[in-house]
């Protein structure tokens, strides 16, 4: 059964800073891993997306890699800033039953400090 | 862009009520999903749908239908609301066309709170 895990659940860096959050699955049979955004109170917002045969994908300061093979997937978010703070969510799109589905992790809580 | 549309951001319903949660999305995409959200338990899937009039269940239907009558549109229903159903509501959207290259869509989530 694919898992999803996202750790650490909760993040505080000072403004300016490069970090990387984390998200690991336990089946490499995916077809894509997607990351999301989700601020308080709101639903998701889909920053990146990556084929199952891609190694990473870039949208301004974000860049996100996959490791099938190791079951890995980190978010690099360069020169961190407050508007960053919000839950970061991985989820992997696998082909299961005759169907496609989402598994979600729980999520990274970032806070970027001023 | 693509754009999911939640009719309620938030509801508040007394139990045993019946409940219409509505969703509608303007890319005529095949699948729709319902996810409900909660604090350490994530986003679980409730009921999805891949063409008109077709539903299949998810991780946790008990208590749940819905309703897909057109394409854009797909509607959650709470037949009799409980307050274990106090959540956050999420519904998505997606094209199969090419699976490995189609993202997942959110609408803004429906905070129901049943008393």
């Amino acid at each position: 059964k694919q898992e999803v895990t996202q750790i650490p659940a909760a993040l505080s860096v000072p403004e300016g800073e490069n970090l990387v959050l984390n998200c690991s699955f336990t089946d490499s049979a995916i077809y894509n891993l997607q990351w999301f955004r989700q601020d308080p109170g709101k639903g998701l917002t889909s920053l990146l997306l990556i084929q199952s045969s891609q190694r990473e994908q870039t949208s301004g300061r974000l860049n996100a890699s996959l490791d099938k093979s190791s079951g890995r997937s980190t978010l690099y978010i360069a020169a961190s800033q407050p508007g960053d703070s919000a839950t970061y969510l991985c989820a992997v799109n696998i082909f299961t039953s005759g169907t496609y589905k989402y598994i979600f992790g729980t999520g990274t809580r970032l806070k970027v400090l001023a | 862009d693509v754009k999911v549309t939640q009719s309620s951001r938030y509801l508040v319903k007394r139990t045993g009520e019946k409940v219409f949660l509505e969703c509608v999305q303007d890319m005529d995409h095949e699948n729709m999903f319902w996810y409900r959200q909660d604090p350490g338990l994530g986003l679980r899937l409730i009921y999805f749908s891949y063409d008109v009039k077709m539903k299949e269940k998810g991780d946790i239907p008990e208590g749940y239908s819905v309703s897909r009558e057109k394409k854009e549109r797909f509607s959650l229903i709470l037949e009799s609301a409980s307050t274990n159903q106090t959540s956050m509501y999420l519904c998505a959207s997606s094209s199969p066309r090419a699976a490995y290259n189609s993202p997942l869509h959110f609408g803004n989530g429906t905070r129901l709170t049943v008393t």
